[in-house]
């Protein structure tokens, strides 16, 4: 059973660097058919995806946020990052990870971490 | 970006009750659309993947059809760990979009 756990400060103030680490267990993460993935729900709103990195390292991020993101991969380590840069109070969500199977659906989650943005 | 709107966006129903979701895309996805469950604290549960496939686990009382815009989602009987909130999910195209969400609610 893969089993993935999100980790990363829970209070942020505008204009820093928001940074969350995934840890992956209980698999590989240097599958060719995986796609490690962060989604996001602030309050009130709905699921947005963020976008995902593959083990070789390629990524695909969400057109809305691009400038201000970065995501990476650490195979030896089992785990998968995301950074947003200058964020602001509408980043305040509960953040995310998850596997994406050959691109088609998302079949293990964690149980995500809030983040809250404030002056 | 492809919109997925959901309705109901929450209903109320009793154990034993069938419950009927549905999911319409702004356009056609084929069979691209992934149906979850998620509990207040615990990791979302993909429950049905392209449209009709019961992920393996999930129990038979939940079931998914439709093709291209318009999506159903089924719970036959419904039990008390059932209540909980649902997304559809399209997996067409890039980026991926979800649904607003049903939240299923003791009556």
């Amino acid at each position: 059973q893969v089993q993935l756990q999100e980790s990363g400060p829970g209070l942020l103030k505008p204009s820093q660097t928001l940074s969350l680490t995934c840890i992956v267990s209980g698999d590989s993460i240097s599958s060719g058919d995986d796609y490690w993935s962060w989604i996001r729900q602030a309050p009130g709103k709905g699921l947005e995806w963020i976008g995902y990195v593959h083990y070789s390292g390629s990524v695909y991020y969400n057109p809305s946020l691009k400038n201000r993101l970065a995501m990476s991969i650490d195979t030896s380590k089992k785990q998968f990052s995301l950074r947003v840069t200058s964020v602001t109070v509408a980043d305040t969500a509960v953040y995310y990870c998850a596997r994406e199977r050959m691109g088609d659906y998302f079949d293990f989650w964690g149980q995500g971490t809030l983040v809250t943005v404030s002056p | 970006d492809i919109q997925m709107t959901q309705s109901p966006s929450s209903l109320s129903a009793s154990v034993g009750d069938r419950v009927t979701i549905t999911c319409r895309a702004s356009q056609s996805i084929g069979g691209d659309l992934n149906w979850y469950q998620r509990k207040p604290g615990r990791a979302p549960k993909l429950l049905i993947y392209t449209a009709s496939t019961l992920q393996s686990g999930v129990p038979s009382r939940f079931s998914g059809s439709g093709s291209g815009t318009d999506f159903t989602f089924t719970i036959s009987s419904l039990l008390p760990e059932d209540f909980a909130t649902y997304y559809c999910q399209q997996s067409f195209s890039t980026p991926k979009t979800f649904g607003q969400g049903t939240r299923v609610e003791i009556k």
